[in-house]
């Protein structure tokens, strides 16, 4: 079957502009995960939705950073006034659950803000 | 808040020499995962420990939970080029957040 598909796969945006990332999981897949990952650097946890709800947004950056899923399947992470720290690969995963099921990612989405 | 290490950061070997990845909890555990990204991709699940003292093996790969559930080890044996990329654990948090430790990136001579 299919799995993560993220998009846009690569994204270049002028400083200031906002951007929306876009994930889809693994249909059945009740768990889903973003992560920051910069150049040569580990992976940075921004949010996690159970279902619809996110039981935790401390990872977000800035109110900048928003994100929402709905009907159980496709993430959007919004990013407002982009700046050029947010530069990175954004990660996406889901799992079948949140408790031992492992995390199937995406291809992930290059994002350069000049 | 939870901070997890993981050591070495960098680790270059000879091809055939054996290679060994350490992470450390500064909580208790209920089940940790181990991720290998090779470079340029994203990162694959390899293997989940639950129990206190767990072993498993994976062809040349060795994963090992500690007894206290505070520390595992991932180590392969006999290097191949094929095991370039970074090794991360990853752990459940409160309210089931995954997050995943710095990672060990390992670089094979052949």
């Amino acid at each position: 079957g299919a799995g993560v598909s993220q998009s846009p796969s690569n994204k270049v945006t002028e400083k200031g502009k906002d951007v929306e990332l876009r994930c889809d999981p693994i249909s059945g897949h009740t768990a889903l995960y973003w992560y920051r990952q910069s150049l040569g650097q580990g992976l940075e946890f921004l949010i996690y939705f159970q279902g619809n709800s996110a039981p935790d947004k401390s990872g977000l950056p800035s109110d900048r950073f928003s994100a929402e899923r709905t009907g159980g399947s496709v993430s959007t992470l919004t990013i407002q006034r982009t700046q050029q720290e947010d530069s990175a690969v954004y990660l996406c995963a889901s799992s079948f659950d949140s408790l031992y099921s492992p995390l199937h990612f995406g291809n992930g989405t290059r994002l350069t803000v000049t | 808040g939870q901070q997890v290490m993981q050591i070495p950061q960098y680790q270059h070997v000879q091809e055939g020499e054996d290679f060994t990845t350490y992470c450390n909890s500064s909580t208790t555990l209920s089940n940790i995962q181990w991720y290998k990204q090779r470079p340029g991709g994203h990162p694959v699940f390899l293997i989940q420990l639950v129990k206190s003292g767990e072993v498993k093996k994976q062809k040349r790969l060795t994963f090992q939970f500690g007894e206290a559930k505070k520390n595992s080890s991932l180590h392969i044996t006999a290097t191949q080029t094929t095991d370039v990329g970074t090794y991360f654990c990853a752990m459940k948090t409160s309210y089931d957040k995954v997050i995943f430790g710095p990672g060990t990136s390992l670089s094979v001579i052949p």
